[in-house]
């Protein structure tokens, strides 16, 4: 099983549209998460970290489950900017590496 | 700030051949990272340095080597190139590390625009 699984999608939506993403961890004793965006042919960049008590920002929100290990992502009012792959991201808490997880990543297109 | 830089862009080698890709970073960050990024596979970790000095092996390893020549510069080097090590490349960096304080640092890291190496 991966450390962190995500459906790949793609997820085709018209702009307006609200689209959640899900992604499950293995590890219990993760300490951070993360949602990270990749656009094509681009380097990853941080979009928001994840909160136990749930966060936003502007049309992002971002949802943690531990007991259920899985972290989520809502895109409401989807705007064609916002197609991109979305990477979910743990921190696994072994050490002070600064090591983290990444998810293979869920395609999003955004259609006019 | 730069942010972290690799070189070069491309590359195009051939079976056998050897080269190192170069990352620097400009934010006294204390832990570097290289990623491998295939089509499917999302991120793998190669090799990363927790602080100046120190390496070590992540989830694939083999086929490479590394070089933390100093706190700003981690470099990765292919002795003998194989056709399955085409793929892009990412170096990343965090203020996280071995020698980094307590709880505050934060996790984020920071990624290179990366190398697109095709091994022919």
């Amino acid at each position: 099983r991966k450390e962190v699984e995500q459906d790949p999608g793609p997820f085709n939506v018209p702009e307006g549209a609200t689209v959640a993403f899900n992604c499950t961890y293995s590890n219990s004793a993760s300490q951070s998460f993360f949602w990270y965006r990749q656009d094509c042919r681009k380097e990853p960049k941080l979009l928001m970290s994840v909160y136990s008590s749930g966060n936003e920002d502007g049309r992002f929100t971002a949802q943690l489950n531990r007991a259920s290990q899985y972290i989520s992502l809502l895109i409401r009012d989807s705007k064609l900017s916002d197609s991109a792959t979305y990477l979910c991201v743990v921190n696994p808490g072994s050490s002070n590496t600064g090591k983290l997880i990444f998810g293979q990543g869920t395609t999003l297109q955004v259609k006019p | 700030n730069a942010g972290v830089t690799q070189t070069p862009k491309f590359q195009v080698l051939k079976t056998g051949q050897s080269m190192t890709l170069q990352c620097a970073q400009d934010m006294n960050h204390n832990s570097m990272y290289w990623y491998r990024q295939d089509p499917g596979m999302g991120l793998r970790l190669i090799y990363y340095s927790a602080s100046e000095g120190t390496t070590d092996k992540g989830e694939v390893p083999n086929g490479y080597n590394v070089s933390r020549l100093n706190k700003r510069e981690f470099s990765l080097r292919l002795e003998s190139a194989a056709p399955s090590q085409t793929s892009v490349y990412f170096c990343a960096s965090t203020m996280r590390g071995l020698l980094a304080r307590g709880g505050s640092s934060s996790y984020e890291q920071y990624f290179g625009p990366g190398t697109r190496l095709t091994v022919t």
